[in-house]
């Protein structure tokens, strides 16, 4: 019962360099979500995806591209990456389309540090 | 958009005494708030949530109460446990976090 699956779980990059956060779900949920953690900030939404094919910005998404690639897989993608992206980044999906007001269900995170 | 305001930042308890975390919303159409308990190393988890309909909620040690006047809801967590040592958020919607609060339960 894996739930939502993120890979690498670490990862440190070179100012300018590119990479893609995968995120994989095996609970048919329609929503799927990226946050980044950073210190006395809580969770800030990147981006979100409310059903396969739509994604919508959140907070802070600048920097950042998604891909809802089909159903269980949303993958985030830093482009040129900054030593302000250094955070850590969460998955997370919800069983609803649309963004309803349900359960988040979170992967454990990846760790990226940009130097 | 919608702004969440957590206190306190840190809170450091003895075993057994009761916790209470604070959290005010600004969005008034907000009508549903999730509280997230994350351990160390580990994505949060949802612990228990409120929808505006009802003024509070228990589940055995946690509660969660709600003023949609005011704008705040807390969490309140009885005899507390050194396992209830975590990091908790509060929500609104799904899209909107708080701070975060550490919590520290002595032993």
């Amino acid at each position: 019962n894996a739930g939502v699956t993120q890979t690498p779980k670490f990862q440190v990059l070179k100012t300018g360099q590119s990479m893609t956060l995968q995120c994989a779900q095996d609970m048919n949920h329609n929503s799927m979500y990226w946050y980044r953690q950073d210190p006395g900030m809580g969770l800030r939404l990147i981006y979100y995806s409310a059903s396969e094919g739509t994604t919508d910005k959140g907070e802070v998404p600048n920097g950042y591209n998604v891909s809802r690639l089909n159903k269980r897989e949303f993958s985030l993608r830093l482009e040129s990456a900054a030593p302000s992206q250094t955070s850590v980044y969460f998955c997370a999906s919800s069983e609803g389309g649309s963004v309803r007001n349900e359960k988040l269900f979170f992967g454990s995170g990846t760790q990226l540090s940009v130097l | 958009g919608e702004n969440v305001e957590q206190h306190p930042s840190t809170l450091s308890v003895q075993e057994g005494d009761s916790a209470v975390i604070k959290c005010t919303y600004s969005d008034s159409a907000s009508n549903y708030f999730p509280w997230y308990k994350q351990e160390l190393g580990k994505g949060p988890q949802l612990i228990i949530d409120i929808r505006s309909n009802v003024g509070e909620k228990k589940d055995q040690r946690i509660a969660v109460t709600l003023n949609k006047t005011a704008k705040h809801f807390s969490l309140h967590i009885t005899e507390t446990q050194p396992e209830d040592s975590a990091v908790y958020f509060c929500a609104a919607r799904q899209l909107t976090f708080g701070s975060g609060t550490q919590l520290t339960v002595l032993p």
